[in-house]
């Protein structure tokens, strides 16, 4: 079974300019998240689908990303315009509910370089 | 507010010893900790899992502890191996308004097991 695959794995813009990032989650799954890795942190949730509705939503920075979730499956975040420091990791994730709690599954990441 | 708290940033253990990271946290109202694995370049995946209502679970080399009253928890590895080398992240699940268990995560632990 395929994982959570992301796209692209790195990308190096310059501060100011727009920047979009691709999440294809596990098949089934009908939960995904972005969460941002900053350098020495660990993963924050950016933004939490159930299907095609943002449920979660608190934690994104709503004056320059957007998110998006067509379908209830790709989905993608954007980021216009990008500042120095939104320079980190993007991981998406999705989920299969088991028990109480979440077993999420990661994808590999897109890597961002803001200069 | 840092709720899920990894104090040693790395640790470097021999092959087949034993090697024992540590986590502490914050919020008494978590429900679920979590272990997961990161390697380079790739996306966390879950490791082991303990309810707060428990204290040890075991699952082949891998054992979570769980001690409520110190808001302390720990994964032991027994035997370790070069494989496991990798960042380990701890997190945590806290319920949100909505019913939905949000993952909190400490800053990790970067594991070098050498042969």
């Amino acid at each position: 079974e395929a994982g959570v695959v992301q796209s692209p794995r790195y990308k190096i813009i310059e501060k100011k300019q727009p920047v979009a990032f691709w999440c294809n989650p596990i098949s089934g799954h009908n939960t995904l998240y972005w969460y941002r890795q900053n350098l020495g942190q660990g993963p924050e949730l950016l933004i939490r689908y159930e299907n095609e509705e943002a449920v979660d939503d608190s934690q994104l920075p709503k004056d320059r990303f957007s998110a998006e979730r067509l379908k209830g499956v790709d989905s993608t975040l954007k980021i216009q315009p990008a500042e120095l420091g939104d320079s980190a990791v993007y991981l998406c994730a999705s989920t299969v509910t088991y028990d109480s709690y979440n077993e999420q599954f990661f994808g590999p990441g897109t890597r961002l370089t803001v200069l | 507010d840092q709720q899920v708290k990894q104090n040693s940033p790395s640790l470097s253990v021999q092959e087949g010893r034993i090697s024992i990271l540590n986590c502490d946290y914050t919020n008494s109202m978590f429900d679920y900790f979590l272990w997961y694995k990161k390697y380079p370049a790739e996306g966390p995946t879950f490791l082991i899992s303990i309810s707060s209502i428990k204290d040890k679970n075991e699952d082949g080399r891998f054992t979570v502890f769980l001690n409520k009253s110190a808001k302390h928890l720990s994964l032991h590895i027994v035997p370790s191996q070069p494989g496991d080398s990798a960042v380990y992240f701890c997190a945590a699940t806290e319920e949100m308004n909505t019913g939905f268990q949000k993952l909190v995560f400490g800053t990790g632990t970067r594991l070098l097991v050498s042969p």
